[in-house]
C-alpha cells in the first residue's frame, strides 16, 4: 500500500543553518507529493507541492524535488530562521484522493 | 476570502458520550475531508464527502460518521466516546474530489479531550 517515511526528529538548528528533511514514499504510480507545515496550536498549511516526476516545488525559501528514481521528496532550505520552527509533514495523494502523511518532523531553530 | 472554519476549537467530553464537530469549507469548495491527529498514530484519514455523498472512507470504526449538507458544510460525529478518541480533528476542503491538481486547505482543527 501507499506510505510515506520521513526522518525522525526533533531537528535542532542554529539560525541561518542549512535544512534538509528527508522523505521517501512507497506508492503505485506517480502520486502528487506535498509538504505541509504545522505551527503550534494550528492546523496544517500547504508549504509546497509537486504533481509529477522531476517537478520542483518551492515556497518561502523551501524547495523539494520529486525524484521518481529514488522515490524521494526531500525538503531543503538554505538558511533557516527562528520563525521556521514548526512540525513538517510530507504527504502523498493516494489513489482514492486522500492524503497519506508521514509521522512529521519537529524543527527547532535557535537564535 | 474566508478559510476553512472548524467549530468548536476545544471540547471536553466524558467517556460514553457522543460529540459533533462542524466544518465550513472555503466558499466554492465542494469536497470536505476529515483527519484525526494523535501523537501516537499521526495524521489518519477518516472520510471524504463530495456533493453530500461519502466518497472515501478510512479505517475507523462505525462510531465515526459524518455528513455533508447542500451548502458543503460538513459535520462529523463520534458516538460512545473512548479515551483513545482524544485527538485533534482536522477538516480540509478542496474544489473537487480526487483531482491530482486540486489542493487541500486545512482548518485549525477541533481539539477533543475525552475524560
Amino acid at each position: 500500500g501507499n506510505s510515506v517515511t520521513q526522518m525522525e526528529g526533533p531537528v535542532t538548528l542554529s539560525e541561518e543553518a542549512f535544512l534538509t528533511i528527508n522523505c521517501t514514499y512507497t506508492a503505485t504510480g506517480y502520486p502528487s507529493l506535498f509538504w505541509y507545515v504545522q505551527y503550534p496550536g494550528e492546523g496544517l498549511q500547504l508549504l509546497l507541492k509537486a504533481t509529477k516526476a522531476d517537478d520542483k516545488g518551492s515556497n518561502k525559501g523551501f524547495e523539494a524535488t520529486y525524484r521518481k528514481e529514488t522515490t524521494s521528496f526531500h525538503l531543503e532550505k538554505g538558511s533557516v530562521q527562528v520563525s521556521d520552527s514548526a512540525v513538517y509533514f510530507c504527504a502523498l495523494r493516494g489513489s482514492q484522493g486522500n492524503l497519506i502523511f508521514g509521522k512529521g518532523t519537529k524543527l527547532s531553530v535557535k537564535p | 476570502k474566508a478559510g476553512v472554519t472548524q467549530t468548536p476549537r476545544y471540547l471536553i467530553k466524558t467517556r460514553g458520550q457522543q460529540v459533533t464537530l462542524s466544518c465550513s469549507p472555503i466558499s466554492g469548495h465542494r469536497s470536505v475531508s476529515w483527519y484525526q491527529q494523535t501523537p501516537g498514530q499521526g495524521l489518519q484519514f477518516l472520510f471524504e464527502y463530495f456533493s453530500e455523498t461519502q466518497r472515501n472512507k478510512g479505517n475507523f470504526p462505525g462510531r465515526f460518521s459524518g455528513r455533508q449538507f447542500s451548502n458543503s458544510r460538513s459535520e462529523m460525529n463520534v458516538s460512545t466516546l473512548e479515551l483513545g478518541d482524544s485527538a485533534l480533528y482536522l477538516c480540509a476542503s478542496s474544489l473537487g474530489q480526487g483531482s491530482p491538481n486540486y489542493g487541500y486547505t486545512f482548518g485549525s482543527g477541533t481539539r477533543l479531550t475525552v475524560v
